[in-house]
This record gives C-alpha cells, structure tokens and sequence, in this order.
C-alpha cells in the first residue's frame, strides 16, 4: 500500500501565484487533514474533513481552501501565495479521530519568494 | 482555543543517558498521541493513552497519561543514536474533531 501520498515534494512560489497541494490515501480513511510546520512551532492544523464533502477549518484555514469530493483525495489549495506561507506542509489521514494513529505524507517543502 | 504545551522544547543528552519530555493540555483530553519525527521525516505515530493515569511500555520508552487527562509524559530510558528525532504529543479535546499537537521536544544525542 502506498499509505498517504503527497506531491509536489518541494515547490517555488513568486508572490500572488496560485498552487494545490495534492493528497491521496488508499486506506479508505474517513478522516483526512493539512498541517502546517514552521520551526519552533510545532504542527498547526490548518484544515481538515470528517468524510467526502465535508470539510471545516483548523488553527491556521486563512489563504487555504480545500474540497474533499472523494474519500481518496483532498487537496490544499494556495489561491495567492504569500511569503508567509513559506513552510512545509502535511497530510494525514485516519480510520477516525479518537480511534488513534494519523498516517502522515512525507510532505512538500513550499518557498514563497 | 486548546493549547498543548510541551518541555523542554530541546534536550541534548549523553547517550546512555535518560530523557523525558512533558506535554499539558489548557483541556481535558479524550486520549493522548505521541509521535515521533526524525530530521527531515515526517511525524510517525507511537503510541495512544486513552485512560485515566494509564502507563504503556515499548522496550526503552514509558509513556504515562496523567489522572485528570490534561498531561502527560514520556521517559526514554538509556538513550540510543537512534531516539534522535522530535517528539510530539497530540490530542482532541472532547467533542473536538481537531487534533492539536504540541509544540515538540527535539532530542539530540552526544555520542
């Protein structure tokens, strides 16, 4: 199984480009989500989705969209990049949020000039 | 919101040396998470504490969640080159479907 799959791996931004972000999961997860990763702080929850066409924002939703149409992908979506969203990114997923263990993606570097 | 606070935020040890980090929860949490990430990994799952005051072992690691549910530890004992990495703890709050993770405890190890 190929578990959790995130692309790109890295990506170069200019400001006020748009990008997605793309996951997919074959573990038929209910439960999928993006993190954010600056240093020093930690992981911050930016948006995640409960199931297909269900999604709600994190600690972190502002300049991100994302849409869950399949229960295979959700996609992170940067509409107007902004140096401050310079981070590495990930996706995890899960059976379900109390049930434990969030599978992670090997993330994407992203670089806003 | 929850916060999820850890410490120390960097521990460097002699190897052969013992290590804990702590987590706290501004609230009550459902269960507790522990994760690890090595130097330029990603975070991968360890272990979950869903009772009160439970303690689980995996050969050199004790994790322990705290009888009110708001803390928790891990202790490493006689550390290895191999525990190297960031660990995190993580958790829902009650009825909360967002797991908000700690700030980390990055662990370098002297040989």
């Amino acid at each position: 199984n190929a578990g959790v799959t995130q692309t790109p791996k890295f990506q170069v931004l200019k400001t006020g480009q748009s990008m997605t972000l793309q996951c997919a999961q074959d573990m038929n997860h209910e439960y999928m989500s993006w993190y954010r990763q600056d240093p020093g702080m930690g992981l911050r929850l930016i948006h995640y989705s409960v199931g297909a066409g269900i999604t709600d924002q994190g600690e972190v939703p502002n300049g991100y969209n994302v849409s869950r149409s399949t229960t295979e992908d959700f996609p992170l979506r940067l509409l107007s990049a902004a140096p401050s969203q310079t981070s590495v990114y990930f996706c995890a997923s899960s059976k379900g949020l109390l049930t434990g263990e969030l599978f992670f993606g090997e993330g994407s570097r992203l670089t806003v000039l | 919101g929850q916060q999820v606070m850890q410490i120390p935020q960097y521990q460097h040890v002699q190897e052969g040396e013992d290590f804990t980090t702590y987590c706290n929860s501004s609230t009550t949490l459902s269960n507790i998470q522990w994760y690890k990430q090595r130097p330029g990994g990603h975070p991968v799952f360890l272990i979950q504490l869903v009772k009160s005051g439970e303690v689980k072992k995996q050969k050199r690691l004790t994790f322990q969640f705290g009888e009110a549910k708001k803390n928790s530890s891990l202790h490493i004992t006689a550390t290895q080159t191999t525990d190297v990495g960031t660990y995190f703890c993580a958790g829902p709050g009650f009825g909360n479907e967002k797991l908000t993770f700690g700030t980390g405890t990055r662990l370098t190890i002297i040989p």
